[in-house]
């Protein structure tokens, strides 16, 4: 199986912070016919279901806001909220989608500092 | 607007058996896999199993195969997860979520709660 290893496990920011959270797959998913990364990011607030925020490593989701970017290649990914909101608090998976069966990273507390 | 609306919370004892349910709405229910995730008490996610529901083909990932069994009736558009032994360790949040043609989960349901306990 493929390995995601996200970090930190937990952070905390200030408000209007930067948040920036890593994700490194133990193989490359890159495909390279369509030079895509199959690689997603999710929100899960306390008591819901996750959300996905950013697929193909840097695609918003329609709706999300823009403060959220996703970067990286073949196995090194970011997942950045470029000015923390009270709202963006939540655990923050990262998940590759190329290979089965596909695999979440441990998670990522965001918090407010 | 697709949903994903799944069955309520449920208690059962160890041993016992169990078959849970998720029914999909506003989409093509057919033509689009389907799948399980677990989420343990205070843990994070993991991907279980995914079902295409239009011929029934089914995936799992090693580490639950033979624990529990994925199926769809689509004449229903319902989606199901069984176990016929349930143990203390399947205490969890199950969430189903409807896959995307790219492979990621793009919707999902609300949870299901089960709690194992003696």
């Amino acid at each position: 199986d493929i390995v995601m290893t996200q970090s930190p496990d937990s952070l905390a920011v200030s408000l209007g912070e930067r948040a920036t959270i890593n994700c490194k797959s133990s193989q490359s998913v890159l495909y390279s016919s369509s030079n895509k990364n199959y690689l997603a990011w999710y929100q899960q607030k306390p008591g819901q279901p996750p959300k996905l925020l950013i697929y193909w490593a840097s695609t918003r989701e329609s709706g999300v806001p823009d403060r959220f970017s996703g970067s990286g290649s073949e196995t090194d990914f970011t997942l950045t909220i470029s000015s923390l909101q009270a709202e963006d608090v939540a655990v923050y998976y990262c998940q590759q989608y190329y290979y089965i069966p596909r695999t979440f990273g441990q998670g990522t507390k965001v918090e407010i500092k | 607007e697709v949903q994903l609306v799944q069955s309520g919370a449920e208690v059962k004892k160890p041993g016992e058996s169990l078959k849970i349910s998720c029914q999909g709405s506003g989409y093509s229910f057919t033509n689009y896999w389907l799948g399980w995730v677990r989420q343990m008490p205070g843990k994070g996610l993991e991907w279980m199993t995914i079902i295409y529901p239009d011929n029934s083909d089914t995936r799992y990932n090693p580490s639950f195969q033979g624990q529990v069994t994925i199926s769809a009736d689509k004449s229903i558009s319902t989606a199901y997860l069984q176990w016929n032994n349930l143990k203390a360790s399947d205490t969890a949040m199950y969430y189903c979520a409807r896959q995307a043609r790219n492979g990621l989960f793009d919707y999902w349901g609300q949870g299901t709660l089960i709690t194992v306990s003696s």
